[in-house]
């Protein structure tokens, strides 16, 4: 299995511009989720996802969208990137079946200017 | 609300053992864990604990829980360089079980 992987690894856009952060997961795992790592900080819940079709804000969804149409892939949406959007960006996957731990991806290092 | 906090930063030596602190406000809070990040990569899943247990033991780690006083640590004995890393609390209140509320993160710098 290759568990949780994401693409790109490294980003740099210019304010206005749009991206979307690939997140796929091979666990076949219900549970999907999107955080923001900022230099000093934990981790903030941007969204998730119980299962395909479904998604939920997480504490900061400003700014971001997300749409999980099959089970593997939960893909994250920048429309307007903003200096405020720097940031790592980190998926996770979790089983909805009796397993409670997230398994997280590598990262996506995202710099706007 | 929901809140994790840590200390920033901690300095040991190789060898001795390293303590990591985190207090958390969730009194219903259903599990707690720690996670390391080691530079550049995700976060990896260390240990647990279920709320209604006081310690847990994993080869050199020992979680300790006081739930009264809402206070988690983790021991890492004979803590290696390869231990450093910055680790993160974190706790899954049990009205949103599927989530997680994660501190800020303890840098832990070993020393050789």
């Amino acid at each position: 299995n290759a568990g949780v992987t994401q693409t790109p690894k490294f980003r740099i856009l210019k304010i206005g511009q749009s991206m979307t952060l690939q997140c796929a997961q091979d666990m076949n795992h219900n549970y999907m989720y999107w955080y923001r790592q900022d230099p000093g900080m934990g981790l903030k819940l941007i969204y998730y996802s119980v299962g395909a079709g479904i998604t939920d804000k997480g504490e900061v969804p400003n700014g971001y969208n997300v749409s999980r149409s099959t089970t593997e892939d939960f893909p994250l949406r920048l429309e307007l990137a903003a200096p405020s959007q720097t940031s790592v960006y980190f998926c996770a996957s979790r089983s909805g079946t009796g397993g409670h731990e997230q398994f997280f991806g590598p990262g996506t290092r995202l710099t706007v200017l | 609300g929901e809140d994790v906090e840590q200390s920033l930063f901690l300095s040991v030596r190789e060898g001795d053992s390293s303590v990591i602190n985190c207090t958390y406000t969730d009194s219903s809070s259903t599990y707690l864990y720690w996670y390391k990040q080691e530079p550049g990569a995700g976060l990896q899943l260390l240990t647990y604990i279920f709320s209604n247990m006081d310690m847990k033991q994993d080869q050199r780690l020992t979680v300790l829980l006081n739930k009264k006083d809402k206070h988690l640590s983790l021991r890492i004995a004979d803590t290696q360089t390869g231990d450093s890393a910055i680790y993160f609390c974190a706790e899954s209140p049990m009205d949103s079980s599927y989530k997680l509320i994660f501190g800020s993160g303890t840098r832990l710098l070993v020393r050789p």
